[in-house]
């Protein structure tokens, strides 16, 4: 069985400064790896997919980030923020193997932006 | 052009009544899935759905059935609505099955009262 742990459930930083957000999984099988951002009220947009093809992943927003499989962890970075990164975000996970169960997700980190 | 749409945006109804959630995607994805977010954030998937082939979250309850009437389309039927089903509903596709980038709905919000 697949899971994900996002450690802190608020992470809290200065406009400007570099963001951490921590994702850590298991999986049984090579995993599919996703972040997705969630802004108030409104859906989820993905910032970026880890596919095996390069262990370091950029999204959008400026956003990146490092598989390391070793470290089963998958966290995402931002080296300047802004205070429009302010939001839910969600680290998720699928695995490599047959049939369809959707995305786990982590329990989500709120990124508060200080000015 | 939304990619994924949901009406209705919210939904107040009373404990004991049948509603549904109707979801449509224009994308020309085979594969249709209904999460529920609950009032800490938590998403959970409930159900996938690619070319009739349904695969059901065991730990959802059989008063949710979902209801597919075309490739574009995935409904989500609740009957017998309790306290404990008020969250905010998300409707995803995706091209295929495992790995595939999935895209979200602008979710409905259930309350039930």
């Amino acid at each position: 069985a697949q899971s994900v742990t996002q450690l802190g459930s608020h992470v809290s930083v200065s406009e400007g400064a570099l963001v951490l957000l921590r994702c850590n999984y298991s999986s049984s099988v090579p995993p599919y790896l996703f972040w997705y951002v969630q802004y108030p009220n409104q859906g989820l947009q993905l910032l970026l997919k880890y596919t095996s093809a390069a262990t370091l992943v950029k999204g959008i927003n400026g956003f990146e980030a490092e598989f390391k499989k070793s470290e089963t962890s998958f966290h995402l970075t931002k080296p300047s923020a802004h205070m429009s990164d302010a939001a839910e975000y969600f680290c998720a996970v699928s695995d490599s193997g047959g049939g369809a169960d959707g995305l786990t997700f982590g329990k989500g980190t709120h990124l508060i932006i200080q000015p | 052009d939304t990619a994924v749409s949901q009406t209705p945006k919210y939904l107040v109804t009373q404990m004991g009544n049948d509603k549904s959630i109707k979801c449509e995607q224009n994308l020309g994805h085979d594969t249709m899935y209904w999460y529920k977010q609950d009032s800490k954030k938590f998403l959970k998937i409930m159900f996938s759905y690619n070319n009739k082939e349904l695969i059901i979250n065991e730990t959802v309850p059989n008063r949710f059935s979902p209801k597919s009437p075309d490739k574009a389309h995935l409904n989500l039927h609740i009957n017998s609505l309790e306290l404990g089903d008020s969250a905010v509903y998300f409707c995803a596709s995706s091209p295929g099955w495992r790995g595939e980038v999935q895209y979200f709905g602008p979710g409905t919000r259930l309350t039930v009262t």
